[in-house]
């Protein structure tokens, strides 16, 4: 089946950095995401990886990714209260024909204070 | 601006009526899903169009239907409506890459309150 899990809330000290975990359930992902959701606002990608990586960094981003376990973690360095946001993981998971769609988690609502 | 516009941005209407929500995808992209967010459920799959023809279907009541025109855009109809179906309907809209990756672009959302 198809499912993405994640905590609901974490909440961290201005410049300080924050740790977002994810599981997801189905091993055939080809690809996995982070979006962003700031307030009254749509989903923004913030970034993704390849399921063949174990790593990806982007800045003050950095993605693990443990196949084996099937975690995915999303690392914010120097946490701004600019990153105050709701973040999602998503799965991408394939339909014959070569058509996938996103399953995304509940979303994790980072708060950032002083 | 994402490039996906959604109409309208608020909605409020009754128990048993119908409503349309309406999508532009971003230029050029073919693909269009929507998805549905409410606070106990997350963020729900819908169904997803590629070129005016459905793809995949996901938790899509039987009281709510989609289609994508053939100018590509999208419209959700959701009817008999009930304080349920009270939430966040995105659209996103998807076109292929040379990676692979599926990267969705949302739009703003159409915000609905059902009373």
């Amino acid at each position: 089946g198809e499912d993405v899990e994640q905590s609901l809330f974490l909440s961290v000290r201005e410049g300080d950095s924050s740790v977002i975990n994810c599981t997801y359930t189905d091993s055939s992902s080809t690809y996995l995401y982070w979006y962003k959701q700031e307030p009254g606002a749509g989903l923004q990608l913030l970034t993704y990886i390849f399921s063949n990586m174990d790593m990806k960094q982007d800045q003050r981003l950095t993605v693990l990714l443990n196949k084996k376990d099937k975690h995915l973690s999303l690392r914010i360095a120097d946490t701004q209260t600019g990153d105050s946001a709701i973040y999602f993981c998503a799965e991408s998971t394939m339909f014959s024909g070569g058509y996938n769609k996103l399953i995304f988690g509940a979303g994790t609502r980072l708060a950032v204070h002083p | 601006d994402s490039g996906v516009t959604q109409t309208p941005k608020h909605l409020i209407t009754a128990t048993g009526q119908r409503v349309t929500l309406r999508c532009s995808p971003r230029s050029g992209d073919l693909s269009v899903y929507w998805y549905q967010q409410s606070l106990d459920q997350g963020l729900q799959f819908l169904i997803q169009y590629y070129n005016g023809e459905e793809r995949a279907k996901g938790n899509i009541l039987e009281r709510f239907s989609a289609q994508q025109f053939p100018d590509l855009h999208s419209e959700l109809n959701l009817s008999s409506l009930e304080l349920g179906d009270s939430a966040l309907y995105f659209c996103a809209s998807s076109a292929p890459r040379v990676s692979g990756a599926n990267v969705l672009t949302f739009g703003a959302g159409s915000r609905l309150t059902v009373l």
